[in-house]
């Protein structure tokens, strides 16, 4: 079974800086297969990037990601206010077929 | 416009039963997988359960498997969960997704079970 880990469990940032977000797999993966989700509080996720690097449709440029291996980071360039909100990693693999990070939240300093 | 809206959420005693729906509308159904991912109350996402496009094969989290039942009406546009011998640590808001490529592109806004006596 393969697990994600995603650091920092929060990150508190001003609007206009940058966010890293990183999501360590428990053993090598495709990157292909690793997706990333926004949500927000009482709403439904909603995708950000998938297949290594391709933005879901209305996601702006600021959002990308990055890495191989177990190591993948997303990245705001510049964080918006709205912005602030959980992020979650997600992997398609074998058993469990679908699996999520456990999130980091990026909320207000 | 694409749409997921599910239903038949509510409050169950431990042990019993509950069928979730989720109809779909804007986009051909049947061409698409389709999943149930829950989130208990101030927790992560867990992925649930998925059924491919003509409904031949299903997957389930170990958590629910031989409790859960995933399925679809194409003719209908919906997607269901069966759930059995509920416990308290189902509770949580269920949501369908679509699947798109190796990810899920489009979610319902959910619906919340509640587990108790």
């Amino acid at each position: 079974e393969i697990v994600l880990t995603q650091s920092p469990g929060t990150l508190s940032l001003s609007p206009g800086e940058r966010a890293t977000l990183s999501c360590r797999a428990s053993q090598s993966v495709n990157s292909s297969y690793l997706a990333w989700y926004q949500q927000k509080p009482g709403q439904a996720p909603r995708l950000l990037i998938y297949a290594a690097s391709s933005r879901a449709t209305g996601i702006p440029d600021r959002f990308s990601d990055s890495g191989s291996g177990t190591d993948f980071t997303l990245t705001i360039s510049r964080l918006e206010p709205e912005d602030f909100a959980v992020y979650y990693c997600q992997l398609y693999g074998s058993s469990p077929e679908w699996t999520f990070g456990q999130g980091t939240k990026v909320e207000i300093k | 416009e694409v749409q997921l809206v599910e239903s038949g959420g509510g409050l169950v005693q431990p042990g019993g039963s509950l069928r979730l729906s989720c109809a779909a509308s804007g986009f051909s159904f049947s061409k698409y997988w389709m999943h149930w991912v829950r989130q208990a109350p101030g927790k992560g996402l867990v992925w649930v359960s998925r059924i491919i496009g003509d409904g031949s094969s299903t997957r389930y989290a170990d958590s629910v498997k031989g409790r859960f039942t995933i399925s679809r009406d194409n003719a209908k546009n919906t997607l269901y969960l069966q759930m059995n011998s509920l416990r308290a640590e189902d509770t949580a808001m269920y949501y369908c997704a679509r699947g798109g490529w190796l990810s899920m592109d489009v979610w319902g806004k959910g619906t919340t079970v509640t587990v108790s006596s």
